[in-house]
């Protein structure tokens, strides 16, 4: 079975500043997807970021970065220059077949950016 | 990107009455639909995968006679809750892949329906 674990409730971080939001997974797959999602309070969820297991370069995408290190099986997604607007809810997922290609998710990490 | 769409966005009803939610993906076509669940502070938990021309795949624990799912277009999977009581208060968040279901395939959100039952 496949695990996501956000160790982190909840963070703050001050605006401009860069920031990092951990992630850990567990899987016994080979191959498998990694994606990050923005919830702010209106509930939406917001496509952020992908990586995939194979993937040997780190997924970048605008001012989100995914730290990607997949001998510890870690996926931290790093948001330089903090806006106010970051302000959110940010859940990690992993797809890959051990979970039947259902996306599974993490508890999420509140972040609040303070200006 | 891709745009999923939600009616209603906020429902509030009486117990014992019926909801039906409306997701569709307004540009591309959505063999599979996903609906989720998410109680406050809380992640989202799949309650069941929607394929279009086909009956929807209960995840363990959601009482299919209770949540009705119907896909009957590429476009639209509606989420009905029958008989609703003040439990069933939740969020309630579908999501569709654009392309083939594969592991590298983005799921697009709707904007979710808040549903309170009094």
């Amino acid at each position: 079975a496949q695990k996501i674990t956000q160790t982190q409730p909840g963070m703050f971080v001050q605006e401009k500043e860069a920031v990092t939001l951990d992630c850990t997974y567990d899987t016994s797959d080979q191959s498998y997807g990694l994606f990050w999602y923005k919830q702010p309070s209106s509930g939406e969820m917001i496509f952020l970021i992908y990586q995939g297991s194979y993937d040997e370069q780190n997924a970048t995408e605008g001012r989100y970065s995914l730290n990607f290190q997949k001998a510890r099986k870690s996926a931290n997604l790093v948001i330089s220059a903090s806006q106010l607007g970051d302000s959110a809810m940010y859940f990690c997922a992993m797809r890959g077949r051990d979970a039947g290609n259902m996306l599974t998710f993490g508890g999420g990490t509140r972040l609040m950016v303070k200006p | 990107g891709a745009v999923v769409s939600q009616h209603p966005s906020r429902v509030i009803c009486k117990s014992g009455t019926s909801v039906k939610i409306e997701c569709r993906s307004l540009d591309f076509q959505a063999t599979t639909m996903f609906w989720y669940r998410q109680f406050p502070k809380q992640s989202l938990m799949l309650m069941a995968t929607s394929n279009e021309g086909s009956k929807a795949t209960y995840e363990q624990g959601v009482e299919k006679d209770k949540f009705l799912i119907n896909h009957a277009s590429l476009t639209l999977s509606t989420l009905t809750v029958t008989s609703a009581h003040p439990e069933d208060s939740s969020f309630y968040i579908c999501s569709a892949i654009k392309g083939t279901w594969g592991i590298q395939e983005t799921q697009y959100f709707g904007p979710g329906t808040r549903l309170l039952v009094l």
